[in-house]
């Protein structure tokens, strides 16, 4: 069985400080990883994603993630928080073995920035 | 915009009335996706369309009907719906191929209220 955890419900930052969404996973063999964001009254928007190669991935917006498979953590990061990156982040995994089942999506993580 | 269109943006119905939802997506995309988002809840799978044939149904009540004329568009039927159904409905698409490893590309949702 694959599953995501995403263990924060709310993560606050000052505007101009360094910003980290947690996320870590299982699955069997090795994962693809997604970040996705969701900004009030809208859908998803695809961030990044790591399928394999760097460990370092970045993404839209300024944001990175770090793949760690000893950790089988991969967290969302930005090194400069703005205002308008307050929104709704969510992490989803598949395993590369995992057949035909479907992305799994973690329950999401409400950024906050503050001016 | 990501390509992925939904209309109605917001839909409120009664119990007893019959409505439907449709996507679109202008990817050029072969795979298709419904989405329940529910407050405090994580992102639920419901439907999936491959090449336009159904390949995942998430155990949805069959008050709930989907449909996939072609690749571009997808539809979803709702009849004799309950309260509790009241949510933001995402339609998502992606190439198809490689279900494992593609982004997933969300419309902007529809706010469905039930009365």
């Amino acid at each position: 069985a694959q599953s995501v955890a995403q263990p924060e419900d709310q993560v606050n930052v000052a505007e101009g400080n360094p910003l980290t969404v947690k996320c870590t996973y299982s699955v069997s063999g090795n994962p693809y990883l997604f970040w996705y964001v969701q900004y009030p009254n809208r859908g998803l928007q695809f961030l990044l994603k790591y399928i394999t190669g760097d460990n370092l991935v970045k993404g839209s917006y300024g944001f990175e993630a770090e793949f760690n498979k000893s950790q089988t953590s991969f967290h969302l990061k930005k090194p400069s928080a703005l205002v308008s990156d307050s929104a709704l982040y969510f992490c989803a995994v598949r395993g590369e073995s995992s057949g035909n089942t479907p992305l799994v999506f973690g329950k999401g993580t409400r950024l906050s920035v503050i001016a | 915009e990501t390509g992925v269109t939904q209309t109605p943006r917001h839909l409120v119905m009664g119990m007893t009335n019959k409505k439907s939802l449709k996507c679109e997506q202008h990817l050029g995309h072969n795979a298709m996706y419904w989405y329940k988002q529910s407050a405090k809840k994580p992102l639920e799978l419901m439907f999936v369309y491959n090449f336009k044939e159904q390949t995942e149904n998430n155990s949805v009540p069959s008050r709930f009907s989907p449909e996939c004329p072609n690749s571009s568009h997808l539809f979803l039927h709702l009849h004799t719906l309950q309260p509790e159904d009241s949510a933001l409905y995402l339609c998502a698409s992606s190439q198809g191929r490689v279900e494992g490893r593609e982004t997933q590309y969300f419309g902007p949702g529809t706010r469905l209220l039930v009365l």
